[in-house]
């Protein structure tokens, strides 16, 4: 029964390189959350997504950042153009219903924790 | 707007004593909350969580919560510190309805000394 698969877990690019990170939700779920957790400090969220749509995406920087979840395989967040600042750990989760209406927990992957060299 | 507030930042008890965790959060609707731990380079595991049923909750590893709605309180606690416990919690926001952003406390780190 796995959980929330994160891949890779660790990735390193240079300045102007794209990132590109995958997450498989749980078996069932088809909501998706993004968050960044900078160094020391707790995690920020990003985007929401369910199966082909952006529900949520006021906390994304507005350039360079998008994020998918098609119909068939993983969400995936991209990151262009990587800059220093963007050195973080990348989190997602998944839910099997909208958390706020159903008290439903968000269940996290370990993590892609993104180097910029 | 809400917002969860985490009075400490490093908590540090000595094996067998009590955890205290402290978080106070701010919420204009009846929010659910959450606590979850983070081991190093690990994701966040969710330890318990309240969604207007019983105001004392249990969670995994021993830990409890009490929601106290006077004081916007939802402290976590466990009676003995195991070795193990060692690691940053954070409690989590989550608004009943406003869809599905959880909002994160700054996190405590809890050391715990032999």
């Amino acid at each position: 029964n796995a959980g929330v698969m994160q891949n890779p877990r660790h990735l390193v690019r240079r300045r102007g390189q794209e990132a590109r990170l995958r997450c498989s939700p749980m078996k069932g779920h088809s909501h998706v959350y993004w968050y960044r957790q900078l160094p020391e400090e707790g995690l920020k969220f990003m985007v929401y997504l369910q199966k082909e749509n952006i529900i949520d995406e006021s906390g994304m920087p507005k350039e360079r950042f998008s994020a998918e979840f098609p119909k068939e395989g993983p969400s995936i967040l991209r990151i262009q153009q990587v800059v220093r600042g963007d050195s973080a750990a990348y989190f997602c989760a998944s839910s099997a219903t909208g958390t706020g209406a159903q008290g439903q927990p968000q269940h996290f992957g370990d993590g892609t924790r993104l180097s910029i060299l | 707007a809400q917002s969860v507030t985490q009075l400490d930042s490093h908590v540090s008890v000595s094996e067998g004593t009590p955890v205290l965790l402290r978080c106070n959060y701010s919420s204009s609707y009846s929010p659910s909350l959450f606590w979850y731990v983070q081991h190093p380079n690990k994701g966040l595991q969710l330890l318990l969580k309240y969604t207007s049923a019983a105001t004392l909750v249990k969670g995994i590893n021993g830990f409890e919560a009490e929601f106290k709605k006077s004081e916007t309180s939802f402290h976590l606690t466990k009676p003995s510190a195991h070795m193990s416990d060692a690691a940053e919690y954070f409690c989590v926001v989550s608004l009943n309805n406003a869809g599905n952003m959880l909002t994160f406390g700054g996190g405590t780190r809890l050391m715990v000394k032999p």
